[in-house]
């Protein structure tokens, strides 16, 4: 069965500072990978997403993912944050023909002044 | 301005009570989703509609009902044989269930404060 893992539950970085959120994925089959954003007691929103094509994906708020097939993975990086990219990050994937996305359990991103 | 509502934003309930959780889309799409969030746990899927009239078990369906009447509409009731019915609850979105980009757009989400 397919499954994410999201490997940190909490990155807490400098604001300017870069920073990257790790993502891993079990499939044997092909996948369509996102990542999204929640902002404190709202919905989700879409960050990204890789469909296919190019391996390196940007989207919005300067956040970029690069996915990684051999490793499996699709990290988020963003060279240089705001305050107000403190949030929390799912990834999520999605398989041919499925009826539903497969979540992560979420990344708390904190940035510090 | 297409997107989805949910209300309200804030719920307080007795234990022991029914209630309903509203979820309406204007983006004319055929696929619904609703999830609950814990913290630390990220989304569960509770149920899930593909088109009216017809609807499917997520992984946390027990407790928790709903009807897919019409297609802009989603409505999740929380039962009493739900045991832990505290949580914030979001609806979703999507074009279809079964296309491979299945990109969901989320509502704002309900918070469900039992008593």
């Amino acid at each position: 069965a397919q499954s994410v893992t999201q490997l940190d539950s909490q990155v807490p970085v400098f604001e300017e500072a870069p920073v990257e959120l790790r993502c891993n994925y079990s499939s044997s089959v092909s996948v369509y990978l996102f990542w999204y954003v929640q902002y404190p007691n709202q919905g989700l929103q879409l960050l990204l997403k890789y469909l296919s094509g190019s391996t390196l994906v940007k989207g919005i708020n300067g956040f970029e993912a690069e996915f990684n097939k051999s490793q499996t993975s699709f990290h988020l990086r963003k060279p240089s944050v705001h305050i107000s990219d403190t949030a929390e990050y799912f990834c999520a994937l999605n398989l041919e023909g499925a009826q539903k996305l497969v979540f992560g359990q979420g990344t708390r991103l904190t940035i510090n002044p | 301005d297409g997107g989805i509502t949910q209300s309200p934003k804030y719920l307080f309930r007795k234990e022991g009570q029914n209630v309903t959780l509203s979820c309406e889309q204007n983006l004319n799409h055929d696929a619904m989703y609703w999830y609950r969030q814990d913290p630390g746990q990220g989304l569960r899927l509770i149920y899930y509609s593909q088109i009216v009239n017809d609807f499917q078990k997520g992984d946390i369906a027990e407790g928790y009902s709903v009807s897919r009447e019409k297609k802009e509409s989603f409505p999740l009731t929380v039962t009493s044989a739900q045991k832990n019915p505290t949580a914030f609850y979001l609806c979703a979105s999507s074009e279809i269930a079964g296309g491979p980009y299945n990109e969901q757009f989320f509502g704002p989400g309900t918070r469900l404060t039992v008593l």
